[in-house]
């Protein structure tokens, strides 16, 4: 059964304090990594996906990186428009009809 | 309309009442999703149709039921709720089944009462 563990639950930093959000997973094959930003009330927005260990995507102030068992999503100088819920989820060969998510990251950019 | 729209973005029901939610998507995908999202909790995915044929089914109780009759088109038939039942549902679309991205919708908040 595949696990997704993303890590802190919650995070405050001041705008233009640098951070990581961590995704450690277990499955059985990955076929690819999700990365989604979700506001309160709203669905989740796709962000990035990653395929293999070592590979990067950018989007604007967020880099997403992956390994054979972690992911981060790295926030450089954020704003407080980049305050939402980071999602991380998974497909693997033992699963792949499915994503499995994790609980998410509340993190909150104060001005 | 684009992407992936849900109506209605609120309901309230009454545990004997029956009601539907519906999911339109408009990017020329072939599978979509239903998840439900409670506070503090990984989405549980419920239901997965593929080509409009229901494909996965989570151990989901006979009290939801979905119809999809067309790649574009999925509901969520709701009946006797129980109040466990109240969270976000939502609607998730992508090209085809397995590791695609998938888009969601902006959800259906249900308040079981």
């Amino acid at each position: 059964e595949d696990q997704v563990t993303q890590s802190p639950e919650a995070l405050r930093l001041q705008e233009g304090e640098s951070s990581s959000l961590n995704c450690s997973y277990t499955v059985s094959g990955l076929r690819g990594l999700f990365w989604y930003r979700q506001d309160p009330g709203k669905g989740p927005e796709f962000l990035f996906t990653l395929y293999s260990a070592g590979e990067e995507k950018e989007k604007e102030r967020l880099k997403a990186t992956l390994t054979k068992k972690e992911s981060f999503l790295h926030i450089t100088a954020p704003k407080p428009e980049d305050s939402a819920t980071y999602l991380c989820a998974v497909s693997s060969s033992g699963s792949a009809r499915q994503l499995t998510f994790g609980s998410g990251t509340q993190l909150t950019v104060l001005p | 309309e684009t992407g992936v729209t849900q109506t209605p973005r609120h309901l309230v029901m009454g545990m004997t009442n029956k009601k539907s939610l519906k999911c339109e998507q408009h990017l020329g995908h072939n599978a979509m999703y239903w998840y439900k999202q409670s506070a503090k909790k990984p989405l549980e995915l419920m239901f997965v149709y593929n080509f409009k044929e229901q494909t996965e089914n989570n151990s989901v109780p006979s009290r939801f039921s979905p119809e999809c009759p067309n790649s574009s088109h999925l509901f969520l038939h709701l009946h006797t709720l129980q109040p466990e039942d109240s969270a976000l549902y939502l609607c998730a679309s992508s090209q085809t089944t397995g590791f695609d991205e998938q888009y969601f919708g902006p959800g259906t908040r249900l308040t079981v009462t």
